[in-house]
């Protein structure tokens, strides 16, 4: 089946630092979406992005599915982005079948 | 429409009861999914509905769970027989059509004891 690998799997930084997460996967996608888990387990969405280039706020995501990768850019971090990132994609198999398949995750912790 | 609910939030149950939990999706979409999320992974697909009709199957998803979209609105999915390894959070997700964004509920945690 397909494979994603998210890269690093932890990461720690202080508030207002920049970071930049990575998403790989194996296989050609149709769908590519990134979410934030928060505490209490609910996926935010962040960005539904199978190609291209995305901003909302201080968050852009950039997803080059020739090279099958997508990256995720946090600017001027706060506390409050703390939490597990998640990408996740969908198989492009024609048929519309297929769930989100999902990376590990990125842990990522902002310190004041 | 705030969005897909889910109930229970919590569950514990004894090793061997049966339980169900529900899926409200978001209005008007046609696609829902389940998935399950143990702690420190990523969330895995179980199940996915299209309208009323159930679609596809993981293989995570034992002879001991079920799932029913009866009107093509709400879904349920029950465990028979709950064993520990059942223990984990159950996410429910909706999208409008394939392969549209999926959003999720706030999950229902299930504890066997």
């Amino acid at each position: 089946g397909i494979q994603v690998e998210q890269s690093p799997p932890d990461l720690i930084l202080q508030e207002g630092a920049n970071s930049t997460l990575r998403c790989n996967f194996s296989d050609s996608v149709n769908n590519l979406q990134w979410f934030h888990q928060n505490p209490w387990g609910q996926l935010i969405n962040l960005f539904y992005i199978p190609s291209g280039t995305k901003q909302n706020g201080r968050l852009s995501a950039t997803t080059v599915a020739t090279e099958r990768y997508s990256l995720l850019y946090i600017s001027s971090s706060q506390t409050t982005d703390s939490g597990v990132y998640f990408c996740a994609v969908v198989l492009y198999s024609g048929g519309g079948a297929d769930g989100l398949t999902f990376g590990k995750g990125t842990h990522l912790i902002i310190q004041p | 429409d705030t969005g897909v609910s889910q109930d229970p939030r919590h569950k514990i149950t004894k090793r061997g009861q049966n339980v169900t939990f529900r899926c409200d999706p978001i209005s008007e979409h046609n696609r829902l999914y389940w998935y399950r999320q143990t702690l420190g992974q990523g969330p895995e697909f179980l199940t996915y509905f299209q309208n009323e009709a159930q679609l596809e199957k993981s293989r995570l998803l034992s002879d001991r769970f079920s799932a029913e979209r009866p009107k093509g609105s709400f879904s349920t999915l029950e465990i028979q027989r709950t064993e520990q390894g059942d223990s984990a959070m159950y996410l429910c997700a909706s999208s409008l059509n394939y392969p549209d964004e999926q959003f999720f509920g706030p999950g229902t945690r299930l504890t066997v004891l």
